[in-house]
């Protein structure tokens, strides 16, 4: 069965530091991609970042990267500069493709993250 | 780029009627996501589909809830009849078929079953 756990129900940074908010996946699928959105208090899901299972680097865009560690079947987003805006909830995600059908996306229960001035 | 487009934005409605969720992916997106959010269940897919044929639809709560893709540029989430434990956000969500690209969602439509 494929899983995501995310253990932070939430957590607070100061602004301007760096916050890493933890997922871990579960699937036997060998092929898969890991996602993180944002949900801003407003509703609406925004994509923040994808990592590929055969991907040799992690992922990073912009101030957010992807520590990924596939052996312990981990992605952890880690926002660097804290900005106030970045107060949201942050789900992580997975699809699996398999067999060469890509497969649905699910989530785990998300963080919800608080920056303080 | 316009992207997923999901209409009414807001709807109040009264338990027993029917309720229609409408969605426009974005175009030649060849899958496309129904979603519901609430607070006591997170995030939950209800049913996919693929080039407008439903792939998994084992997510549906019950059969009050239907949904069809009649083509690629639209689909509809029907609850008949509403009950007040379906009011939730309801989102659709498209993308292409390949695992690497990115899944973009609608804004939602936001649901009160009274």
């Amino acid at each position: 069965a494929q899983k995501i756990t995310q253990t932070q129900p939430g957590m607070f940074v100061q602004e301007k530091e760096a916050v890493t908010l933890d997922c871990t996946y579960d699937t036997s699928d060998p092929s898969y991609g890991l996602f993180w959105y944002k949900q801003p208090s407003s509703g609406e899901m925004i994509f923040l970042i994808y990592q590929g299972s055969y991907d040799q680097q992690n992922a990073t865009e912009g101030r957010y990267s992807l520590n990924f560690q596939k052996a312990r079947k981990s992605a952890n987003l880690v926002i660097s500069a804290s900005q106030l805006g970045d107060s949201a909830m942050y789900f992580c995600a997975m699809r699996t493709d398999y067999g060469g059908a890509t497969n649905k996306l699910i989530f785990g229960t998300g963080t919800l993250l608080a920056v303080q001035p | 780029d316009a992207g997923v487009i999901q209409s009414p934005r807001h709807e109040v409605t009264e338990m027993g009627q029917e309720v229609t969720l409408r969605c426009k992916p974005i175009s030649g997106h060849d899958y496309l996501f129904w979603y519901r959010q609430t607070m006591m269940r997170g995030l939950e897919l209800l049913i996919y589909f693929n080039n407008n044929v439903p792939i998994d639809d084992s997510g549906m709560p019950e059969d009050r809830f239907s949904a069809k893709m009649p083509n690629a540029s639209f689909s509809t989430l029907k609850i008949q009849p509403s009950e007040p434990r379906d009011s939730a956000v309801y989102f659709c969500a498209s993308s292409f078929s390949t695992l690497g690209n990115t899944i973009y969602f609608g804004e939602g439509s936001w649901l009160t079953v009274v």
